[in-house]
């Protein structure tokens, strides 16, 4: 079984700070992971994903997350937070790149001017 | 890049009534599209695998007889909530797996208010 923890439902920071947006996964087999964004009344948006090899992973809008199997983690990071970053962002795991996914609660990220 | 469109992007149905909630690849073929359900502030929960051509595989905890799942063809898999209720409230959310391709796209979602 499969499933995802994110620590802080809200996150806020300030314009030009850091975003660390936590993620940590149970998984039995190799896990797929994947953080997606989603802007109020939309749908999901892919920001980066791990299956296999590097284990840092660049996305797109300067985020990037990296896998650490020893802590069973997978955060979301961005060095310079900005305005339009202000989502909900959702941490999930698979099975494979093509399978059913389980996610995270979601961490609505405010940023402030 | 792959669109998955669904349609309609809001529905307010009265209570006992059927809706239906489609989910169209429209520039690729997905023989597998999955459905989401995601209640206010909280995180999506997959209902079922539509595969096409066959019937949906639902996950625990899922009627299958009131969320009825059809994937006719290779671009379409509609949802139907039958004699809807209030607690199906929800946002609908559809994802399909393009064909010889590893990777899966998400649609716009479909708001559900029953009243």
């Amino acid at each position: 079984a499969q499933s995802v923890t994110q620590l802080g439902s809200h996150v806020s920071v300030s314009e030009g700070a850091l975003v660390l947006l936590r993620c940590n996964y149970s998984s039995s087999v190799p896990p797929y992971l994947f953080w997606y964004v989603q802007y109020p009344n939309q749908g999901l948006q892919l920001l980066l994903k791990y299956t296999t090899g590097a284990t840092l992973v660049k996305g797109i809008n300067g985020f990037e997350a990296e896998f650490k199997k020893s802590e069973t983690s997978f955060h979301l990071t961005k060095p310079s937070a900005h305005m339009s970053d202000a989502a909900e962002y959702f941490c999930a795991v698979s099975e494979s790149n093509t399978d059913k996914l389980i996610f995270g609660t979601g961490t609505r990220l405010q940023v402030f001017p | 890049g792959a669109v998955v469109s669904q349609h309609p992007s809001w529905v307010i149905c009265k209570s006992g009534t059927s809706v239906k909630i489609e989910c169209r690849s429209l520039d690729f073929q997905a023989t597998t599209m999955f459905w989401y359900r995601q209640f206010p502030k909280q995180s999506l929960m997959l209902m079922a695998t539509s595969n096409e051509g066959s019937k949906a595989t639902y996950e625990q905890g899922v009627e299958k007889d009131k969320f009825l799942i059809n994937h006719a063809s290779l671009t379409l898999s509609t949802l139907t909530v039958t004699s809807a209720h209030p607690e199906d409230s929800s946002f609908y959310i559809c994802s399909a797996r393009e064909v010889g391709r590893n990777t899966i796209y998400f649609g716009e979602g479909s708001w559900l208010t029953v009243v």
